[in-house]
């Protein structure tokens, strides 16, 4: 079975600061996909970023970025000039050819005037 | 944008109670999930549905059950709740295709307490 591993359990950042969550993996499988999932305090959780674990360069979205190194079965997210309404519980996810998604246990992130 | 709605955002119920949370999804999906969320265990998989009538068993699914009449609509039954049971419900859809690994989107999420 997979397992996903998010050893930060809380964090916390100062406005446009930047900061790096940490997610690692285990997995016998070579194709696979992985996510950031963000949830605000209102509940909604929102995906932040995927990244194929076929290609070799690391997805970006706006500022969010991952480092994804595959033989260190690691998957770390980067938020970039943190905003206050970054503050949520962010969600590392696995997910390989099954359908379901293996979620770490969360990092909750508090971003501070 | 997709869209994923659950009935109630907030429910409280008798232990011994049949309860039904409802989810569906606007978008066509073929899949969609039940995932329970309890601090410091992360999201747990109840049940995940790929097609109409069709089910799976995820990690949990003791004291649980579901249904898909239609396809944009899937429900999550509790037969008889308990205190345990207590917890927040999120539902999920996803596309569906060959290749079974989309990005899935999550409604608002259930709080239900069993008293």
């Amino acid at each position: 079975a997979q397992t996903v591993t998010q050893s930060q359990p809380e964090m916390s950042v100062q406005e446009a600061e930047t900061v790096t969550l940490s997610c690692t993996y285990d997995t016998s499988e070579s194709n696979y996909y992985l996510f950031w999932y963000k949830q605000p305090p209102s509940r909604q959780m929102i995906l932040v970023i995927r990244q194929e674990a076929y290609k070799q360069q690391n997805a970006t979205e706006n500022r969010f970025s991952v480092n994804f190194q595959k033989a260190a079965k690691s998957f770390s997210l980067k938020i970039s000039d943190s905003q206050l309404g970054d503050t949520a519980m962010y969600f590392c996810a696995f997910l390989n050819s099954g359908y379901a998604l293996n979620f770490g246990k969360g990092t909750s992130l508090l971003v501070t005037p | 944008d997709v869209k994923v709605t659950q009935s109630s955002r907030y429910l409280v119920k008798r232990t011994g109670e049949k309860v039904f949370l409802e989810c569906v999804q606007d978008m066509d999906h073929e899949n969609m999930f039940w995932y329970r969320q309890d601090p410091g265990l992360g999201l747990r998989l109840i049940y995940f549905s790929y097609d109409v009538k069709m089910k799976e068993k995820g990690d949990i699914p003791e004291g649980y059950s579901v249904s898909r009449e239609k396809k944009e609509r899937f429900s999550l039954i509790l037969e008889s709740a308990s205190t345990n049971q207590t917890s927040m419900y999120l539902c999920a859809s996803s596309l569906g295709t060959s290749d079974s690994t989309d990005t899935q989107y999550f409604g608002p999420g259930t709080r239900l307490t069993v008293l």
